[in-house]
């Protein structure tokens, strides 16, 4: 089992419509918990940390799940400038593990 | 506040050939992070630096690649000799501290033919 597994993209979605992404980890001491978003031949940019009481920011929701070691991202009412690829980051004790990335394209 | 700075931005060399990346990180941060990442799949971590010394450099292959921090603050990332599945993206992050947000730079693209 992979580290960090994230749904195979991609997401075609049309704007407004809420779209959900998957992620599940391997190692059960994993500490913390974040999304990433890159766009395309950019950088990735933390979008938002997870934590276990779930927390949003904006059309944003993160939830995090340690017994089954899942995270989701929700993103509601979907914008054209949501289009990029969301990656699932873990950290241990002293490590970050990135998942793949999803990718989602919003279409008008 | 500057971000984090690499170079160069694009490279292209041959098989065989050698390389070196250059990173100067966010002033102040202790961490410093160099990622492969190959198209199609997320950052893969090489190194990890804690002001000048190696933290984490499990996934880094030895045999070609090296890595130096001198006085903690800029690093640079050799690749010698280079083979045609180092073509990759390298990204260098910093951070505050390990906990702490990281910052990533533009990353420079290799393409090794």
């Amino acid at each position: 089992r992979k580290e960090v597994e994230q749904d195979p993209g991609p997401f075609n979605v049309p704007e407004g419509a809420t779209v959900a992404f998957n992620c599940t980890y391997s190692n059960s001491a994993s500490q913390s918990f974040f999304w990433y978003r890159q766009d395309c031949r950019k950088e990735p940019k933390l979008l938002m940390s997870v934590y276990s009481s779930g927390n949003e920011d904006g059309r944003f929701t993160a939830q995090l799940n340690r017994a089954s070691q899942y995270i989701s991202l929700l993103i509601r009412d979907s914008k054209l400038s949501d289009s990029a690829t969301y990656l699932c980051v873990v950290r241990g004790y002293s490590t970050l593990t990135f998942g793949k990335g999803t990718m989602l394209l919003v279409s008008p | 506040e500057a971000g984090v700075a690499q170079s160069p931005r694009y490279k292209i060399i041959e098989k065989r050939q050698s390389v070196a990346f250059w990173c100067n990180p966010i002033s102040g941060h202790a961490t410093l992070y160099w990622y492969q990442q190959i198209l199609g799949q997320g950052p893969k971590l090489l190194i990890q630096f804690q002001n000048n010394g190696v933290v984490d450099d499990s996934q880094l292959p030895k045999d070609r690649f090296s890595a130096e921090r001198l006085k903690g603050v800029d690093s640079t990332l050799k690749i010698q000799p280079a083979k045609l599945e180092d073509s990759a993206v390298y990204l260098c992050a910093s951070s505050l501290e390990f906990e702490y947000e990281q910052y990533f730079g533009p990353g420079t693209r290799l393409t090794v033919t």
